[in-house]
């Protein structure tokens, strides 16, 4: 399963869009890139997931670059409750499910 | 519930003890996956069901830990014999059909053994 590297901290302001870029330099060709959220006390909750290109959905957009060895996930205006650990994971859809969880990037929203 | 639940939220035992944890999947869903998380970590996978067979079991960390799945439903993981190592949050999450499906998450079991 390809490592990945993601900042441990950003901080960043309500109304602010906040980008966070996940490495991923040993991806595989059948490897998907799917991001999470964790708040406190939770499960992770599915964010948003893409293979190449820009994937949007309501929460979020996908930025994955030709080579796709980084991807970035972008959050339009972020609020106080945005305030999370964001999760990148990389591995074939097959087995997603036993993909490694890393420390993630803590993202502090300031008012 | 129209979410993923799991009980009890907290549980504190003594080292040597056996525990239950149970996880009660969204309706409908066929795929149940169990994962621990330690302090500061990120998940662990456990056991991946489907239905009430488990497929995959490669991530349950020794023979003391097991887990058992009725009805296509309720799932319990039970831990024989708790060590101190064993201390984590607990999370079951399901999905659908299958495995490519997207998993949603209950809130967890912290489990804390003394």
């Amino acid at each position: 399963l390809a490592k990945t590297t993601q900042p441990i901290s950003m901080d960043s302001y309500e109304g602010q869009e906040v980008n966070i870029t996940c490495s991923h330099n040993n991806i595989a060709t059948n490897d998907y890139i799917t991001w999470y959220q964790q708040f406190p006390s939770q499960g992770p909750r599915f964010i948003i997931q893409g293979y190449k290109t820009k994937v949007t959905n309501e929460v979020a957009s996908l930025f994955i670059p030709a080579d796709r060895k980084s991807s970035t996930l972008s959050l339009p205006r972020v609020s106080l409750s945005d305030t999370a650990v964001y999760y990148c994971l990389v591995g074939p859809m097959d087995s997603s499910y036993k993909l490694i969880f890393g420390s993630g990037t803590r993202l502090l929203v300031r008012p | 519930g129209a979410g993923v639940s799991q009980s009890p939220s907290n549980k504190v035992t003594e080292k040597g003890k056996d525990v239950e944890l149970r996880c009660d999947p969204i309706s409908g869903h066929t795929a149940l996956y169990w994962y621990r998380q330690s302090l500061g970590q990120g998940l662990e996978f456990l056991i991946y069901f489907q239905g009430n067979s488990a497929p995959d079991k490669s991530g349950l960390p020794s023979d003391r830990f097991s887990a058992e799945r009725t009805g296509g439903s309720v799932s319990t993981l039970t831990i024989q014999r708790t060590q101190q190592e064993d201390s984590a949050v607990y999370l079951c999450a399901s999905s659908l059909y299958q495995e490519t499906d997207t998993q949603y998450f209950g809130p967890g079991t912290r489990l804390t053994v003394l």
